[in-house]
């Protein structure tokens, strides 16, 4: 079956420094998004990204983050300054084409920890 | 904006019983509610997806019912399983154009054998 696939698994990083966190979608899948969680709180919303563009983006994606789909299979999510408060475990999901009744496919994380 | 609680937040029970939880949301506005099973190390995995009132949508031995009026989504597993164990989490969207999936915090299920 196929699955959306994320790298590294885990990240552990310096404060201030950039990462890059990596997202295989499904191949035919059309919606990709981030979400993150941070221990113990809710799953959150970070950016949702169609047609080569962000669609739409949630607060906590302020201008330290970027996404971006550079070779038509890749998506990726690029914190360039982390904060402490990064530290989070990040997932990424896509979608077919459809409306939000289309369930989303996860990967199954990266772990960030920012020292 | 969307609120979206579940409850309880954690239930141990044992082999063979059955269990349910709550997802709740405000009824104005909904669009769709999203049921996902979370094992430790996995990737969230889509068990629902309920748009309609009175929806009632039944996988193996978890089912899971919809109350839009109401606000409310329970789901059901009937004779739990060890393997059952996972965190079950709800999401809706709201109408709109301004639509995102908004997470509960979750229900963690443990059953012990």
């Amino acid at each position: 079956e196929p699955e959306v696939t994320q790298t590294p698994s885990h990240q552990v990083t310096q404060m201030g420094q950039e990462v890059i966190l990596r997202c295989v979608p499904i191949s035919n899948h059309l919606y990709f998004y981030w979400y993150r969680q941070i221990l113990g709180q809710k799953v959150e919303f970070l950016v949702s990204f169609y047609n080569n563009e962000i669609s739409e983006k949630s607060e906590i994606f302020d201008d330290q983050f970027s996404v971006e789909r550079p070779d038509g299979s890749n998506f990726t999510l690029k914190i360039r300054s982390t904060k402490l408060e990064d530290s989070a475990m990040y997932f990424c999901a896509s979608r077919s084409q459809g409306g939000e009744s289309e369930k989303l496919f996860f990967g199954s994380g990266t772990q960030l920890s920012v020292l | 904006i969307l609120n979206v609680e579940q409850s309880p937040q954690s239930l141990h029970v044992q082999e063979g019983d059955s269990t349910n939880f709550t997802c709740s949301f405000p009824s104005s506005n909904f669009y769709a509610l999203h049921w996902y099973r979370w094992e430790t190390a996995k990737s969230p995995e889509a068990l629902f997806v309920m748009t309609l009132n009175g929806d009632e949508k039944k996988k193996g031995r978890i089912s899971a019912t919809l109350n839009t009026k109401e606000g409310y989504s329970y789901l059901y597993i009937k004779g739990s399983q060890p393997e059952d164990s996972a965190t079950y989490l709800c999401a809706g969207y709201n109408a709109g154009n301004n639509r995102k999936l908004i997470w509960g915090l979750g229900t963690s299920l443990a059953v012990n054998p």
